[in-house]
């Protein structure tokens, strides 16, 4: 059983590019929740999608926007990259609300 | 918005050593309060806590929560090196965000 996935690993780009970012639930997992985690600091809620919709979001600028498909999988997307967005992307699943979210291993972004 | 503070920071003990990591929360809005363990990138789930007072334990690690106090703590005993992590303590809410703290970085010397 696969738990849940993220490609890429690493990605680099420069100030301005746009970024995508994909996440694979872990198997019956219906839910996904995107995080970015700075150095040193803990992960920080960035959005969370429930059929194929965005249900709650964090304190992050529209910049930052996501998808869901039918078959659960979901993207980040960001625009107009900043130094400042450098981070750790994590993706988390869960089976519905209040349940326990599984992560993923992240994606590393670096913006140059 | 709401805050989950930890402490220490980063803590360095040798092995075999007692840690005991603190984590206090805002109120609001509180379903229940998550510990998690980060080695490299994944955070792995340890604990969630709901109940006030009840101790819940895994091995040599155990947590309680004070609901009243809007505190938590998670205790390793017997530690060992591979017991060295960022240990994460998170609050959900109903809403089910859930707010992390920054982290204690856990180092255990041989």
């Amino acid at each position: 059983d696969a738990g849940v996935t993220q490609s890429p690993t690493h990605l680099i780009k420069t100030r301005g590019q746009q970024v995508t970012l994909r996440c694979s639930p872990k198997s019956g997992h219906d839910t996904v929740s995107w995080y970015q985690q700075a150095l040193g600091q803990g992960p920080q809620f960035i959005f969370q999608y429930y059929e194929e919709e965005e249900r709650q979001r964090g304190n992050f600028p529209d910049r930052f926007s996501g998808h869901q498909f039918p078959n659960y999988s979901s993207e980040l997307n960001v625009n107009a990259l900043l130094l400042g967005d450098s981070a750790l992307y994590l993706c988390a699943s869960s089976y519905g609300q209040g349940n326990e979210q599984f992560f993923g291993p992240g994606t590393r972004l670096t913006v140059l | 918005e709401d805050k989950v503070v930890q402490s220490p920071l980063s803590l360095v003990v040798h092995e075999g050593d007692t840690v005991t990591l603190n984590c206090s929360y805002e109120v609001t809005n509180f379903r229940s309060l998550l510990w998690y363990k980060q080695e490299k990138k994944a955070p792995t789930f340890l604990f969630m806590l709901t109940s006030s007072g009840i101790e819940k334990k895994s091995g040599r690690l155990s947590s309680i929560l004070d609901k009243k106090e809007l505190f938590s703590i998670l205790n390793i005993t017997a530690t060992q090196t591979g017991d060295s992590a960022v240990y994460l303590c998170a609050r959900r809410g109903r809403d089910d965000k859930i707010i992390f703290g920054k982290g204690t970085r856990l180092h255990i010397l041989p």
